[in-house]
C-alpha cells in the first residue's frame, strides 16, 4: 500500500463546477504539500500545510491531521485548471512521499 | 522570480550513451533533488543532496549518480543509458527552513 493515497485517479468535470481531491497519507508529516503539473511537465507548489485551511483565489486546501486526510478544492472550475494535481507529505526536511496524481480535465 | 532551470527539455540517446542533466537553481537553496516520474508511479527520488559535494541515496539510485560542485547545481548523470532510463526527470529545490520545493520543467529522456 502506498503511504500517500490519492482520489480519484482522474476527474473529468463541467466548467463552473466544484471540485474536491483527496489525500490520505499513512505517514508522520511535517506538511502536506498540493503540487500541480501542467502538460508539458513542469510542477508548481500551490499549497503548504500543517493544520487547518489555506485558501489561494479559487483554490482552498484543507488536512485533518488526526484522520491524516487532505483535500483540495477548486471552486468554479475553469478549463485552465485542468492539470494534474499531486499530494505529497513532507517527512522531515528532505524526504517526501507523493501521491500518483490526479488528472483533472474541466470541460468549457 | 525564483528558479530553477534544467538544462534540456527534450533528450533522445542510444543506449550505453552516457547522460548529464543539469539543474541549476537562483534561490541559495540548501537542498537540491532529483526525481524521475513515470505514469502511474508519481515521482520518485533516485538521489538529494543537502550542501555541496554531499548527496544522499533515495528510493531508485541505480543506475545514476550525482554531481554538486557548487551550491546552486546539481547534475545527475547516466554512465551508460539504458531503455529503462526513459523518463521524464525532475529537478527540484528548497530550503530546511520552510520545506517549500521548487520545480524545474523537467528533461523528458528517450532512451533508444
Amino acid at each position: 500500500k502506498n503511504e500517500v493515497e490519492q482520489s480519484p485517479q482522474n476527474l473529468t468535470a463541467q466548467e463552473g463546477e466544484f471540485i474536491t481531491i483527496n489525500c490520505s497519507y499513512s505517514v508522520g508529516i511535517s506538511a502536506l504539500h498540493w503540487l500541480q503539473q501542467h502538460p508539458g511537465g513542469g510542477i508548481v507548489s500551490l499549497f503548504m500545510l500543517s493544520s487547518g485551511k489555506k485558501k489561494h483565489g479559487r483554490l482552498i486546501a484543507t488536512i485533518n491531521i488526526q484522520e491524516k486526510h487532505s483535500s483540495l478544492h477548486i471552486t468554479a472550475s475553469h478549463p485552465r485548471d485542468s492539470a494534474v494535481y499531486i499530494c505529497a507529505a513532507g517527512v522531515g526536511n528532505n524526504d517526501m512521499r507523493f501521491g500518483a496524481g490526479t488528472r483533472l480535465t474541466v470541460k468549457p | 522570480d525564483v528558479k530553477v532551470t534544467q538544462s534540456s527539455r527534450y533528450l533522445v540517446k542510444r543506449t550505453g550513451e552516457k547522460v548529464f542533466l543539469e539543474c541549476v537553481q537562483d534561490m541559495d537553496h540548501e537542498n537540491m533533488f532529483w526525481y524521475r516520474q513515470d505514469p502511474g508511479l508519481g515521482l520518485r527520488l533516485i538521489y538529494f543532496s543537502y550542501d555541496v559535494k554531499m548527496k544522499e541515496k533515495g528510493d531508485i539510485p541505480e543506475g545514476y549518480s550525482v554531481s554538486r560542485e557548487k551550491k546552486e547545481r546539481f547534475s545527475l548523470i547516466l554512465e551508460s543509458a539504458s531503455t529503462n532510463q526513459t523518463s521524464m526527470y525532475l529537478c527540484a529545490s528548497s530550503t530546511p527552513l520552510t520545506g517549500e520545493l521548487f520545480f524545474g520543467e523537467g528533461s523528458r529522456l528517450t532512451v533508444l
